[in-house]
């Protein structure tokens, strides 16, 4: 069973660095075509993509966050760290982690998701 | 950037009838599209992936169809856990880009 899970704080202060955390297992980060990406939502709106790393360190960003954006992965621990710079109360959302399959056919869709971390930026 | 353009916003379903939602791609995404179905409080869950096939587990009453530009996502004999938010996704170029959403809800 493939499973992930985010976690990391759920308040921060506007211009902090938020650093999330998305622990999986069911499946290695080492095998070739998996990938693991970073989306979020602010509430009661429509999903952005974030992020995503590949198996073999390959990493894509969203362009317009980019800058703001790094994303690590520790194969051993079986996590993919997001860390994203300067918040502002705007980046309030639910951030989710998901799978990127390494099956034909998937290419850059997301099966399965993790439930999904609330963070709220205010000072 | 490729914009994803769904419609309707809401669209409104007594159970037992069918129900399409549309996607609309800014540009051709071939038939890299994916569909997501999302329940208040929870993740999205990946129902439709290459435009038209049905992810492990989906019911056969979920269908999807279109290329290029122009995408439908039908679901035949609305059950009372089909009213959702569903959002279609392009998997074809960077940056990754969903759309708006379509909230069905029951009539």
């Amino acid at each position: 069973q493939i499973t992930l899970k985010e976690s990391g704080p759920t308040l921060v202060k506007p211009t902090q660095t938020l650093t999330l955390t998305c622990t999986f297992s069911g499946f290695s980060l080492t095998s070739s075509g998996v990938g693991v990406g970073w989306i979020r939502q602010p509430p009661g709106k429509a999903l952005e993509w974030l992020a995503l790393i590949f198996w073999d360190n390959d990493k894509w960003y969203s362009p317009s966050l980019q800058s703001r954006l790094t994303i690590t992965k520790d194969t051993s621990k079986n996590q993919v760290l997001l860390t994203m710079t300067n918040m502002d109360p705007v980046d309030t959302a639910t951030y989710f982690c998901a799978l990127r399959p390494g099956k034909s056919g998937y290419k850059n869709s997301f099966d399965p998701w993790g439930p999904g971390t609330l963070v709220t930026v205010s000072s | 950037e490729i914009v994803m353009t769904q419609f309707p916003a809401t669209l409104s379903v007594s159970p037992g009838e069918s129900a399409v939602l549309s996607c609309r791609a800014s540009q051709s995404v071939e038939n890299y599209l994916v569909w997501y179905q999302q329940k208040p409080g929870q993740a999205p869950r990946l129902l439709i992936y290459g435009a038209s096939t049905r992810a492990t587990g989906i019911p056969a009453r979920f269908s999807g169809s279109g290329s290029g530009t122009e995408f439908t996502l039908t679901i035949s004999s609305l059950q009372p856990e089909d009213f959702a938010v569903y959002f279609c996704q392009q998997n074809n170029d960077w940056p990754l880009t969903f759309g708006q959403g379509t909230k069905l809800e029951i009539k």
